[in-house]
């Protein structure tokens, strides 16, 4: 099983480029999830999904957008890079009412300069 | 609101010595506790979840964690740290929110060194 997995692992962007992190799981979870870690903070929501074509906001959604088309794929959009969002981005997915676990892709790690 | 805290940064450990990584919750109603471990450059990986029932849970890798209500506590331990275990560790917490559905409050982290 290939579990998540994100592309790319790495991306530089200069300020006020745009970009689409990806997001894949093949064990047909119904909930997914977009956090961000910053050194020292853990992980911060910035959107979930709880089924294909159902979103909404998390903790810090600002200069984000999603979209669930499929099960198994849940994209991150930020259009307008600014330096704040240099971060290392993780997608994560679980299967039912919040007493399973989440399981996590391997991260991108993005640079805003 | 549901939260988690982890109130140390840093825990080292001689190898072959026990070791407890610290957590700390506050929830309303029945809590739902993970804990998750990290190795560089890599995603969270789970570790175990206490849900209901024995106070005492064992996971992955050898880790267990003990569920103590009146202290809201939800502590990881091993009985024999090995250097491979040197990683950070998150707890973490199930919130409830609208509509029925569920996300999770994550701890700061705690960076475990166990010390050859």
């Amino acid at each position: 099983n290939a579990g998540v997995t994100q592309t790319p692992k790495f991306r530089i962007l200069k300020i006020g480029q745009s970009m689409t992190l990806q997001c894949t799981q093949d064990m047909n979870h119904n909930y997914m999830y977009w956090y961000r870690q910053d050194p020292g903070m853990g992980l911060k929501l910035i959107y979930y999904s709880v089924g294909a074509g159902i979103t909404d906001k998390g903790e810090v959604p600002n200069g984000y957008n999603v979209s669930r088309s499929t099960t198994e794929d849940f994209p991150l959009r930020l259009e307008l890079a600014a330096p704040s969002q240099t971060s290392v981005y993780f997608c994560a997915s679980s299967f039912g009412q919040g007493n399973q676990p989440q399981h996590f892709g391997d991260g991108t790690r993005l640079s805003i300069l | 609101a549901q939260s988690v805290a982890q109130p140390e940064d840093q825990v080292n450990v001689a190898e072959g010595n026990p070791l407890t990584v610290k957590c700390t919750y506050s929830v309303s109603g029945n809590p739902y506790l993970f804990w998750y471990v990290q190795y560089p450059n890599r995603g969270l990986q789970f570790l175990l979840k206490y849900i209901t029932g024995d106070n005492l849970v064992k996971g992955s890798y050898g880790f267990e964690a003990e569920f103590n209500k009146s202290q809201t506590s939800f502590h990881l331990k091993k009985p024999s740290a090995l250097v491979s275990d040197s990683a950070l560790y998150f707890c973490a917490v199930r919130d409830r929110i609208a509509g029925g559905t569920y996300k999770y409050i994550f701890g700061t982290g705690t960076r475990l060194k166990v010390l050859a």
